[in-house]
């Protein structure tokens, strides 16, 4: 069975600072790897995906994430926040064979001060 | 394109009636997903159908938990005899077979009194 790890739960930065936000999996088969960011009240907006080829993936607002086979990882990295990424971020998994089901982190809020 | 949509956005119910939500995909997509999100947790997988065969529901929460799709285009997520530990947003998603990553809507907030 897979699993995936977010292993901070809060994240507080200040603007304009770099922020990594930490993602590892567990999965005896090959995956597929998201990270989706909601903001209150509302439904998920897909960030970006690793599906094959380069493990260095951008995405949408500036961030970039990196799949790490060896380590099992894929942070979630954006060199200058904004107030407005103010959000909670989800890291998700899915087995290539599972019909794309997938499987969610518990999340990370991350919060961006001035 | 309109996106997912989901109707209602917000639903009250007393503990012991039944409940239904809707879900409108993208046009185009022919898989649809249901997932449950409790507060500080992320979203839990239900059920998925691809065009109107429900291809996985084994991950329904318990036998009140039910969902159709049978036109393959719009869907409904049915839960009868409503607990309190029903209480949570019911999120319904989209894709297109092979492409990762799919579109979520908005979501329909439940909430059992």
């Amino acid at each position: 069975a897979q699993s995936v790890t977010q292993l901070d739960s809060q994240v507080p930065v200040f603007e304009e600072a770099p922020v990594e936000l930490r993602c590892n999996y567990s999965s005896s088969v090959s995956v597929y790897l998201f990270w989706y960011v909601q903001y209150p009240n509302q439904g998920l907006q897909l960030l970006l995906k690793y599906l094959s080829g380069s493990t260095l993936v951008k995405g949408i607002n500036g961030f970039e994430a990196e799949f790490n086979k060896s380590q099992t990882s894929f942070h979630l990295r954006k060199p200058s926040v904004h107030i407005s990424d103010t959000a909670e971020y989800f890291c998700a998994v899915s087995e290539t064979n599972s019909g794309y089901a997938l499987n969610f982190g518990k999340g990370t809020s991350l919060l961006v001060t001035p | 394109d309109t996106g997912v949509s989901q109707n209602p956005r917000h639903k009250i119910t007393k503990r012991g009636q039944n409940v239904t939500f809707r879900c409108d995909p993208i046009s185009e997509h022919n898989r649809l997903y249901w997932y449950r999100q409790t507060l500080g947790q992320g979203p839990e997988f239900l059920t998925y159908f691809q065009n109107e065969a429900q291809l996985e529901k084994s991950r329904l929460l318990s036998d009140r938990f039910s969902a159709e799709r049978p036109k393959g285009s719009f869907s409904t997520l049915e839960i009868q005899r409503t607990e309190q530990g029903d209480s949570a947003m019911y999120l319904c998603a989209s894709s297109l077979v092979g492409v990762g990553g799919y579109t979520f809507g908005s979501g329909t907030r439940l909430t059992v009194v």
